[in-house]
């Protein structure tokens, strides 16, 4: 079985503060890692992928990767409260069918 | 901007009734998925599909499920004999592969998922 670990919180942070987000996954083999974000009653949205080690910028969104950790984070800086909803972790496995493995998602309140 | 689109949107339903979900996947994409979220809960992997079969399937995706793709755009997932317990949002996704310098990846979009509903 491929675990995705993530702490499920709530986490909560100022707005304009700096959130952090974190995932480890079990399956050495995982090539592609992706933040997907979900609001309440919606579907995962897609944020960003990485798939090398150490850091990929997009915007007020940082994803870090470290594969010999098995690691990956998401930071999202100068928070909103529009960015209040579930971060979901995933990494994909080409090789194994392409499969994609989610991780139970973290909470984040942005607290205006 | 291509999107996965999915019907019904919500769908009510008696229980031991028969439910079709239907999925329109992204039109160049390759591989599809169903996963289910029931509320509150994690996004679960039902089943995976490519080249015209089930690729993979989790424990969930029982005899009661069954997948199929009965033309070159729509993609269905078959509920037989609903229970309660199977009352959640089904989301569909679907994924290409690409490379990238040095890997294969690919990225995986959801549609806005069919919330079924078992009385």
């Amino acid at each position: 079985q491929k675990e995705v670990e993530q702490n499920s919180g709530p986490l909560s942070v100022p707005e304009g503060a700096i959130a952090s987000l974190n995932c480890t996954y079990s399956d050495r083999g995982s090539q592609s890692f992706f933040w997907y974000r979900q609001y309440s009653g919606k579907s995962p949205e897609l944020i960003m992928f990485i798939y090398s080690n150490g850091d990929k910028e997009d915007g007020r969104f940082t994803a870090q990767l470290n594969k010999a950790s098995q690691y990956v984070s998401l930071l999202i800086r100068d928070s909103q409260p529009s960015d209040s909803a579930t971060y979901l972790c995933a990494v994909n496995s080409p090789t194994a069918g392409n499969q994609f493995y989610f991780g139970t998602g973290t909470s984040l309140t942005v607290i205006p | 901007e291509p999107e996965v689109t999915q019907t019904p949107s919500h769908q009510v339903t008696q229980m031991g009734q028969e439910v079709i979900l239907r999925c329109v996947p992204i039109s160049n994409h390759l591989y599809f998925y169903w996963y289910r979220q029931i509320l509150g809960q994690k996004v679960e992997f039902l089943v995976s599909f490519y080249n015209n079969e089930i690729s993979e399937k989790s424990e969930i995706f029982d005899d009661q499920f069954s997948v199929e793709r009965p033309d070159g755009s729509n993609f269905t997932l078959k509920i037989r004999s609903t229970k309660l317990e199977d009352s959640a949002m089904y989301f569909c996704a679907s994924s290409t592969l690409f490379r990238t310098s040095d890997e294969a990846t690919g990225e995986l979009f959801f549609g806005e998922g069919s919330r079924l509903t078992v009385l």
